[in-house]
């Protein structure tokens, strides 16, 4: 277990409508970065958050839009939700010392029907 | 072109068989590699980590990294069923926190062992 938490594991929603998701970091990390998985592909980069502020940002729409506590827990927000983002969420948390070492949590299914 | 490239598979090998996954990639300001394992309807989970050019050994796992060639691979020796999974090649350009930190992924292979 890699201790970074995500919920809920997962959700049915309908065309239109709006989500969150969160994520709770593993302890001491400082970083969080949210990745999207379609069946069959590797995760894509969504974001990226450090001492809540975004630090980077891959090539998704604004209403892919995202919030870091200050205890470092996460929130990945999707308006307007379509088809193609049924996909399976993941949450990565990362040790501040330098290397970028990525931990995931075992992510969020979002259907979206 | 993507900017990494990894043979989907699937591969499928027999127990205690020497497994062999790759990946080219394209983007020479790649500094960090990673190799995951990811079980159906769970999240990656770290396997290896280099970084720059070289080998790093761990248990039945070797990872090797080729800049110069721009290719990295994940040996497993002596594979088991519980090695069955889908294994991500992954790779960051910066080493995060005040760097941007995004790690681009392979698409991942497939692998089965079977006993």
């Amino acid at each position: 277990e890699t201790g970074v938490t995500q919920s809920p594991t997962h959700l049915i929603k309908t065309r239109g409508q709006q989500v969150t998701l969160r994520c709770s970091s593993q302890s001491g990390h400082n970083t969080v970065s949210w990745y999207q998985q379609a069946l069959g592909q590797g995760p894509q980069f969504i974001f990226q958050y450090y001492r809540e502020e975004e630090n980077g940002r891959g090539n998704f729409p604004p209403r892919f839009s995202g919030l870091q506590f200050p205890n470092y827990s996460s929130e990945l927000n999707v308006n307007a939700l379509e088809l193609d983002d049924s996909a399976l969420y993941l949450c990565a948390s990362s040790t501040p010392g330098g290397k970028n070492i990525q931990y995931f949590g075992a992510g969020t299914r979002l259907s979206v029907l | 072109q993507k900017e990494v490239e990894q043979d989907p598979g699937p591969l499928s090998v027999p127990e205690g068989a020497i497994v062999s996954l790759n990946c080219t990639y394209s983007n020479s300001a790649f500094q960090y590699f990673m190799w995951y394992r990811q079980y159906s309807r769970k999240g990656p989970e770290l396997l290896m980590y280099t970084y720059s050019s070289g080998n790093k050994e761990d248990g039945r796992f070797t990872a090797q990294v080729d800049k110069s060639s721009k290719y990295i691979s994940l040996f497993i020796r002596d594979s088991q069923p519980s090695d069955s999974a889908t294994y991500l090649c992954a790779m960051s350009e910066n080493a995060g926190g005040t760097s941007y930190g995004k790690l681009t992924f392979g698409q991942g292979t497939i692998l089965t062992v079977h006993p």
